[in-house]
C-alpha cells in the first residue's frame, strides 16, 4: 500500500507570495494532518480534517489555511509568505481521526 | 494532553538494546501514550502506543509503569539505521490528530 504523498518535496518561493502544497493520504485514510516543523520551535501542529471538515486548529494565522477534498486528498495554502514560514510541513494521515498517523515525507519550503 | 520529559540524547551500542525513558507525571486516566521516531529530514515514523498495558509489536516494546506516570521503549537489538530523534506523545485518543511534539531524545547508535 503506498504511503502518504506530498508534492511538491522542494519549493522555493519569493516573501508576499502565496503557495499551496498538496498530500495524498494512504488509501482508505479520512483523516489527515498538517504539522510544520523548523529547527527553532520543533514540529507544530496546523490542523487537521476529516471527511472534508476541519476538525482542530493549531495556534497559527489565518494566513494557514487547508481544505480537504471527497477523495481524502488535501491541500494547504500559506498567503502572504514571510521569511519564517521557511520549514519542512508535514503531512500526515490516520484510518480514523482517533487512531494513529502516519507521516509523509514531507515539502520543504525556502521562502527567499 | 500532559507534558513529557525525555532525556535530549543517548547513545546505544549497536546490537544492544535501546531503553528509551519517558516521564508523564500528569497523565489522565484517558490519555494514551504513543511513540514516534524521526530520521534525519524524514517525515516522523509511527513506533506504538498502549494505554496501561505493555505492548510490543515487530519494531519495539512499550513498558508502562502501573501508576502510569511513565513509560519505557524499548528497540531490543539497535541498529544503526534506529539513529533518530524519538518523541513521546501522551494524547487523548478521541480528540483528533493533534500530536504535541516535544524535543524528544536524539539517539544515536554506535557501531
Amino acid at each position: 500500500k503506498a504511503g502518504v504523498t506530498q508534492t511538491p518535496r522542494y519549493l522555493i518561493k519569493t516573501r508576499g507570495q502565496q503557495v499551496t502544497l498538496s498530500c495524498s493520504p494512504i488509501s482508505g485514510h479520512r483523516s489527515v494532518s498538517w504539522y510544520q516543523q523548523t529547527p527553532g520551535q520543533g514540529l507544530q501542529f496546523l490542523f487537521e480534517y476529516f471527511s472534508e471538515t476541519q476538525r482542530n486548529k493549531g495556534n497559527f494565522p489565518g494566513r494557514f489555511s487547508g481544505r480537504q477534498f471527497s477523495n481524502s486528498r488535501s491541500e494547504m495554502n500559506v498567503s502572504t509568505l514571510e521569511l519564517g514560514d521557511s520549514a519542512l510541513y508535514l503531512c500526515a494521515s490516520s484510518p480514523q481521526w482517533d487512531t494513529e498517523a502516519f507521516f509523509g515525507q514531507g515539502t520543504r519550503l525556502t521562502v527567499v | 494532553d500532559a507534558k513529557t520529559t525525555q532525556p535530549p540524547s543517548m547513545d546505544c551500542a549497536e546490537g544492544r538494546a535501546a531503553n528509551l525513558p519517558c516521564n508523564h507525571s500528569t497523565i489522565s486516566g484517558n490519555e494514551y501514550v504513543y511513540w514516534y521516531r524521526q530520521i534525519h529530514s524524514q517525515g516522523p515514523q509511527y513506533i506504538i502506543h498502549g494505554l496501561k498495558n505493555n505492548e510490543t509489536n515487530e519494531m519495539a516494546s512499550l513498558i508502562i509503569t502501573e501508576d502510569r506516570k511513565s513509560s519505557t521503549l524499548i528497540l531490543p537489538h539497535a541498529t544503526l539505521r534506529d539513529t533518530a530523534v524519538y518523541y513521546c506523545i501522551v494524547r487523548v485518543d478521541n480528540y483528533g490528530q493533534n500530536f504535541v511534539f516535544g524535543p524528544g531524545t536524539r539517539l544515536s547508535v554506535l557501531p
